[in-house]
């Protein structure tokens, strides 16, 4: 099983959907997620990080299921901006080291 | 400009030549990764850095890869006898703290093309 997987996509989208994507992570004892944004020829941008709690930021909502070991991003209203690659991230815990490891991405285009 | 800063942008190599990449990370930023990245692919992790110290390096490097980050600030990654197959995006992030759960800040990366 790979370390962090993803849907790599391509979600095609109208303005205004709701979209959702998820990540399966294998290390139970990884213990800090987040989700990055990565536009077409750019480097990778933090989006959001995920607390076990849920969170939310204006249209972007993460979720974390440790139970099942996956992760969510849902993004509401979709706007033509939001077209890129989202890519998961997951600290793996191994012999005392947290190196910081990526998923393949989820392509999203959100169509006029 | 304070962010992180990588050097070349684009380098061209014919295979088997050695290359070497620099990366100088945001001041004062402990942790130092380095990732390659190919088309439709997310980042690979390659190893990183705590200060100094090279902490892991991933199975999939070769012993053709070396990093190096002398006393804690920039860093290099050269790759020696260069394949086709190294061609990618080389991209380096650095993050102020020691626990794996901070933001990471990226470079623009350095193309790598072998020809």
């Amino acid at each position: 099983r790979k370390e962090v997987e993803q849907d790599p996509g391509p979600f095609n989208v109208p303005e205004g959907a709701t979209v959702a994507f998820n990540c399966t992570y294998s290390n139970s004892a990884s213990q800090s997620f987040f989700w990055y944004r990565q536009d077409c020829r750019k480097e990778p941008k933090l989006l959001m990080s995920v607390y076990s709690s849920g969170n939310e930021d204006g249209r972007f909502t993460a979720q974390l299921n440790r139970a099942s070991q996956y992760i969510s991003l849902l993004i509401r209203d979709s706007k033509l901006s939001d077209s890129a690659t989202y890519l998961c991230v997951v600290n793996r815990i191994s012999s005392g080291n947290t190196p910081l490891v990526f998923g393949k991405g989820t392509r999203l285009s959100v169509i006029a | 400009d304070t962010g992180v800063s990588q050097n070349p942008r684009h380098k061209i190599t014919k295979r088997g030549q050695n290359v070497t990449f620099r990366c100088d990370p945001i001041s004062e930023h402990n942790r130092l990764y380095w990732y390659r990245q190919t088309l439709g692919q997310g980042p690979e992790f390659l190893t990183y850095f705590q200060n100094e110290a090279q902490l892991e390096k991933s199975r999939l490097l070769s012993d053709r890869f070396s990093a190096e980050r002398p006393k804690g600030s920039f860093s290099t990654l050269e790759i020696q006898r260069t394949e086709q197959g190294d061609s990618a995006m080389y991209l380096c992030a650095s993050t102020p703290g020691q626990w794996g759960n901070e933001k990471l800040f990226f470079g623009s990366g350095t193309q790598l093309s072998v020809l």
